[in-house]
């Protein structure tokens, strides 16, 4: 069965510059989640997208923005990026519905340097 | 402060022992998810319990939800190096959308 397609799978950028990460969420969901997850701790809900719009925001920060497109796959965008930022992202997606689950991806590992 | 609370944070035993995760909140939720991490890898859904006082059943895991759908507990019995991982309770609320918060993780390891 398909899955929640993440990439890449490993990113390494400096302090102050870009980074976009993509999700292909599981075909016929219809909603997108983003979470970021440090070091030995649990995952933080970032956004969510539910049919295009976003549905729910969490603690993003300013600097990030995210959108999910016509083909519902979705962007983190991620500007002037600082140390702190390193951490493992993931994307999961649903079939919105009450306590539907979530189907995690492999998440991308940002280091920033 | 953590809307979902797991206890232990750690927990290290042998092949063969059983084992509890508790997961508590002063919160009620529709739903209570637990998923199993590995290093590197997402969260991979265990089950989904939904009805207070409700219990289920994955082979040696059983996973119960209060009665009043503040709590959830797992527990593994005799269990085997391969169960080893992270485990991570998360609560759905209709009020925040279904937005699943996660809490903070127990981290197993089974030594053989």
């Amino acid at each position: 069965a398909a899955g929640v397609i993440q990439s890449p799978r490993h990113l390494i950028k400096e302090k102050r510059e870009t980074a976009t990460l993509k999700c292909y969420p599981i075909p016929r969901h219809d909603t997108v989640y983003w979470y970021q997850q440090g070091p030995g701790q649990d995952p933080q809900f970032l956004i969510s997208f539910y049919e295009k719009m976003q549905s729910d925001k969490g603690s993003i920060p300013d600097r990030f923005s995210a959108q999910q497109f016509s083909d519902y796959h979705s962007e983190l965008n991620m500007s002037s990026l600082e140390l702190g930022d390193s951490a493992l992202y993931f994307c999961a997606s649903s079939y919105q519905g009450y306590n539907s689950p979530l189907h995690f991806g492999n998440g991308t590992r940002l280091t920033v340097t | 402060t953590q809307l979902l609370e797991q206890s232990p944070q750690f927990l290290s035993i042998q092949e063969g022992e059983n084992l509890t995760v508790y997961c508590n909140s002063s919160s009620v939720f529709s739903s209570l998810q637990w998923y199993r991490q590995e290093p590197g890898e997402g969260p991979v859904l265990l089950v989904t319990v939904v009805t207070g006082g409700e219990v289920k059943k994955l082979k040696r895991l059983t996973f119960q939800f209060g009665d009043a759908r503040k709590d959830s507990s797992l527990h593994i019995t005799a269990a085997q190096t391969g169960d080893t991982g992270l485990y991570l309770c998360a609560g759905a609320r209709k009020a925040a959308g279904n937005k699943l918060t996660f809490g903070g993780g127990t981290r197993v390891l089974v030594k053989p």
